[in-house]
């Protein structure tokens, strides 16, 4: 079972438009939700995070939305660019002493100069 | 400071080899994971150490041995593989008893004939 719904699967959008991914998520103990971004053939980074007391963080032309009532959380990138082509994964974590980080499924960007 | 390194890059054994990935980090992070990454999967937890001597179970950690006799090292043991174990393998370590900002290394891909 799938603890972090992550959508769409790939996405494609025109250089200069707002990439938009979405992630849910169940479990109400998690407290923790970072982005990560991944380029081919390479580890996945860390690109920003977010904890449930707001709802809202930005660094510089990422932005990750939280919307703790309805469990749902996003990232928005504002004025993509061909450079952000990569796979996004969506995580969630929970505060229990283990080392658990459960992953959505990815996105596939593509940014179309 | 050379991060999270892990060996090899590239892999293919035969079904019921046992092989060792390995991943060493040179950051002292007392936290290490290992995970399984897999086409619309995302990313898998196997096996994490909370440091030297400690290991536990992640979300998928049969057929997988680990063990953490120094800080620096953990390495992921494939005792009998199978060709479900085809993956790609990323090793992980960060600084604290909570998962912010994992560190990635660069993948081991693993093909099982």
């Amino acid at each position: 079972q799938q603890q972090v719904k992550q959508s769409p699967q790939s996405l494609i959008v025109q250089k200069g438009g707002i990439s938009i991914i979405n992630c849910a998520y169940e479990n109400t103990a998690f407290d923790y939700f970072p982005w990560y971004q991944q380029f081919p053939g390479k580890g996945p980074a860390l690109l920003i995070a977010i904890r449930p007391d707001v709802s809202e963080k930005k660094e510089g032309r990422f932005t990750i939305s939280f919307n703790k009532s309805a469990k749902q959380f996003s990232l928005h990138i504002m004025d993509s660019q061909p450079g952000d082509s990569a796979t996004y994964f969506c995580a969630a974590s929970g505060q229990t002493g283990a080392n658990n980080l459960f992953f959505g499924t990815g996105t596939r960007l593509t940014v179309i100069p | 400071n050379a991060g999270v390194t892990q060996t090899p890059k590239f892999q293919v054994l035969k079904t019921g080899q046992s092989m060792t990935l390995q991943c060493a980090q040179d950051m002292n992070h007392e936290y290490m994971s290992w995970y399984r990454q897999d086409p619309g999967m995302g990313l898998r937890l196997i096996h994490y150490s909370v440091g030297a001597g400690i290991t536990d179970q992640g979300e998928v950690p049969n057929g997988y041995n680990v063990s953490r006799s120094t800080t620096e090292d953990f390495p992921l043991r494939l005792l009998s593989a199978a060709p479900s174990q085809t993956s790609v393998y990323f090793c992980a370590s960060n600084p604290t008893g909570t998962t912010d900002t994992q560190y990635f290394g660069p993948g081991t891909r693993l093909t099982v004939l």
